[in-house]
């Protein structure tokens, strides 16, 4: 059964790099047949997309996040990464990482809180 | 702003039908994309509810429906239970993009 699970600080401050890790477990990250991504949610609002990457070879970003986001594929961890620079405190939220499939949707992580603030 | 829309609250009694609206346009459900539903209860991670339109996955009672024509996309609930009161959101593509509903909140009354 496949399981993703987020990693990384809970708090950043503003003007720094947000860096999130998700581990995937029970299934191959280099699959061709999915994408992987992340979404957030900011306390008592709506889900927002930031990005997704399909094995290794495409990424696809949020216009309104596209200049400072980077999502990055680690096969041999398993793993894929969110870096988000320049963070203020409108990035805070719970960030999900999910597989992503046109077909079958999104598989989500449990997500984790990230809160920016000095 | 979402790309799609959605109402931001529905509500129903106990045993009751409801339906949630999701509307886009030639960009997103009217091209070929399909619609996925997600179900978000208080605290937790979003479940997928309905994919590919109308499909549910193992597990998911067969109280909730999907449905897609022209732009829009609805789900429907019957026999409505306390334990559906959650929030509800819609997705599909535009192009390359993913996009979301801005969620509906379903209070069971």
């Amino acid at each position: 059964q496949l399981q993703l699970q987020e990693s990384g600080p809970g708090l950043v401050k503003p003007s720094e790099t947000l860096s999130l890790t998700c581990t995937v477990s029970g299934g191959s990250i280099s699959s061709s047949s999915y994408y992987w991504g992340w979404i957030r949610q900011p306390p008592g609002k709506g889900l927002e997309w930031i990005g997704s990457i399909y094995y290794s070879v495409s990424t696809y970003y949020n216009p309104s996040l596209k200049s400072r986001v980077t999502i990055s594929v680690d096969t041999s961890k398993n793993q894929f990464s969110l870096k988000l620079r320049s963070v203020t405190a409108t990035d805070t939220a719970v960030y999900y990482c999910a597989r992503d499939d046109f077909w079958s949707g999104y598989q989500w992580g449990q997500g984790t809180l990230v809160t920016v603030s000095s | 702003q979402s790309v799609l829309t959605q109402p931001p609250s529905v509500s129903g009694a106990p045993g009751q039908r409801v339906t949630i609206s999701c509307t886009g346009s030639s960009s997103n459900i009217g091209a070929y994309y399909d619609v996925h539903w997600y179900q978000q209860l208080p605290g937790t991670a979003p479940k997928l509810l309905i994919y590919g339109n109308s499909n549910r996955p193992s597990g998911v009672p067969d109280r909730f429906s999907g449905s897609k024509s022209g732009t829009s996309a609805s789900l429907a609930i019957t026999g409505l239970q306390a334990e559906d009161e959650a929030d509800y959101y819609c997705q599909s593509y535009d192009s390359s993009l993913r996009v979301f509903g801005g969620g509906t909140k379903l209070t069971v009354l």
